[in-house]
């Protein structure tokens, strides 16, 4: 068990572009869940996924953002159109269980200029 | 709709003093709460948890919360704070998370 990892760490991007981050769970978690953050904020919750089925979205995501998790293990994240408000740190978390909390990856720090 | 709210934005303590962290809550169904903490540069990393049972919970690093319903407040404390928790900390309500609170250790 290596943990939540994400690809890549650091993203920078000129506005306008498309992104995808990677997040791969703990293999054993059915629960997938993607937040940003913002320096001095707490994690915004953006979407939550159970096995392949994305069960939750954020009314605050536009549909500039896209989520998948195809075979109920890895996931991406798509941002189309990137903008200079789209910067932040991209966390995913996974869990087994709804009471168990979760684990945090390392995040992706995506950068727009 | 579930949120969480976290009074305090920023706390400072002396070395080896007590700290209480103030977490309220409100929630549709059966509260799931957690408490994380977050060092300069690191991942966001579970310190406790509560959704049934003993209203005293352990924690990780020789942190307690106590839920109360009563009061909708799920508060961290920690009898002798050290140098090496200053960090964030945020209170989560299942899926959502409060804004946070910075704990600034003094020597």
């Amino acid at each position: 068990d290596t943990g939540v990892s994400q690809d890549p760490r650091h993203k920078i991007t000129k506005r306008g572009q498309n992104v995808t981050f990677r997040c791969d769970p703990i293999s054993e978690h059915n629960r997938l869940y993607w937040y940003r953050q913002t320096l001095g904020q707490g994690p915004e919750f953006l979407t939550y996924f159970q096995n392949e089925a994305q069960l939750e979205k954020s009314r605050l995501l536009s549909d500039r953002f896209s989520a998948e998790r195809p075979k109920g293990s890895f996931s991406t994240l798509e941002i189309q159109r990137t903008e200079q408000g789209d910067s932040a740190m991209y966390l995913c978390a996974s869990s087994g269980q709804q009471s168990y909390g979760y684990t945090f990856g390392s995040g992706t720090r995506l950068t727009v200029v | 709709a579930q949120s969480v709210t976290q009074p305090d934005i920023h706390i400072t303590v002396s070395e080896g003093a007590s700290l209480e962290l103030r977490c309220n809550y409100s929630y549709g169904a059966t509260p799931y709460l957690f408490w994380y903490v977050q060092s300069p540069g690191q991942g966001l990393q579970l310190l406790l948890k509560y959704f049934s049972g003993d209203t005293l919970v352990q924690g990780i690093k020789g942190f307690e919360a106590e839920f109360k319903r009563s009061q909708s407040s799920f508060n961290l404390r920690k009898p002798s704070v050290h140098w090496s928790d200053a960090a964030e900390y945020f209170c989560a309500n299942d899926m959502r998370f409060g804004a946070g609170t910075r704990l600034t250790v003094k020597p």
